[in-house]
């Protein structure tokens, strides 16, 4: 596709529950990002992969949540017995080649509430 | 810990003045540094990435970055009220961190 497609754009769900987003790379880019972003903060980085891999799980913030990117292109965020605190704008990105000189395309994000 | 500061503001430039954001950054071994625009419930894009200190200008923009004193600047020149947004500085420190650290973001306004 022309950009980076992220589903659902809203998601609204119960204290516990277990929470799939799904990301949609530009075509061609083996980089891929996944950020999450709270109201009136930057976004904060959660996991990186290049191609199949997780290259950098280093911002999960715990083991409730997990990513795969099985084919090397689109990559699911999966967040299980979800909490409150998990509410915010999950962002994904996808670059060329990944590393310092790579330009991030982001995706409209995937806004969750945890009631 | 990797930390990016930037005064949230919000910053209010009359419009056609130059507007002047800020960044900090706290790991000396960074390598490369952006700027990244975000207009509200809209996604983060890409304005201007920077590598070695000086200036960098693009159109009506400029980057400038101080390693030294581990600063980051963005300035833009006669500001348009399209330029209302929150600008992100980004930096990228490599050495198996692979993404970018953001800060908290200066809500510009550019007032007509």
């Amino acid at each position: 596709g022309a950009g980076v497609s992220q589903t659902p754009s809203n998601k609204v769900t119960e204290k516990g529950k277990y929470v799939e987003l799904r990301c949609d790379p530009i075509s061609g880019h083996t980089a891929l990002y996944w950020y999450r972003q709270s109201l009136g903060q930057g976004p904060e980085f959660l996991i990186y992969f290049q191609g199949t891999g997780a290259a950098d799980d280093s911002g999960l913030p715990n083991d409730r949540f997990f990513a795969v990117r099985p084919e090397g292109s689109v990559s699911t965020l999966k967040i299980q017995r979800t909490e409150r605190g998990d509410s915010a704008v999950y962002l994904c990105a996808s670059s060329l080649h990944g590393g310092s000189a790579g330009e991030l395309f982001f995706g409209e994000g995937s806004r969750l509430t945890v009631l | 810990q990797k930390e990016v500061e930037q005064n949230s503001g919000p910053l209010s430039v009359p419009e056609g003045a130059i507007a002047s954001l800020n960044c900090t950054y706290s790991d000396r071994g960074s390598q490369s540094f952006f700027w990244y625009r975000q207009y509200s419930g809209k996604s983060p894009e890409l304005i201007m990435s920077i590598y070695s200190n000086g200036d960098k200008e693009d159109g009506r923009f400029t980057a400038q970055l101080n390693k030294a004193s581990q600063y980051v600047s963005l300035l833009i020149r006669d500001s348009q009220p399209s330029d209302s947004a929150t600008y992100l500085c980004a930096v990228y420190s490599g050495g198996g961190a692979d993404g970018l650290t953001f800060g908290k973001g200066t809500h510009l306004i550019i007032q007509p």
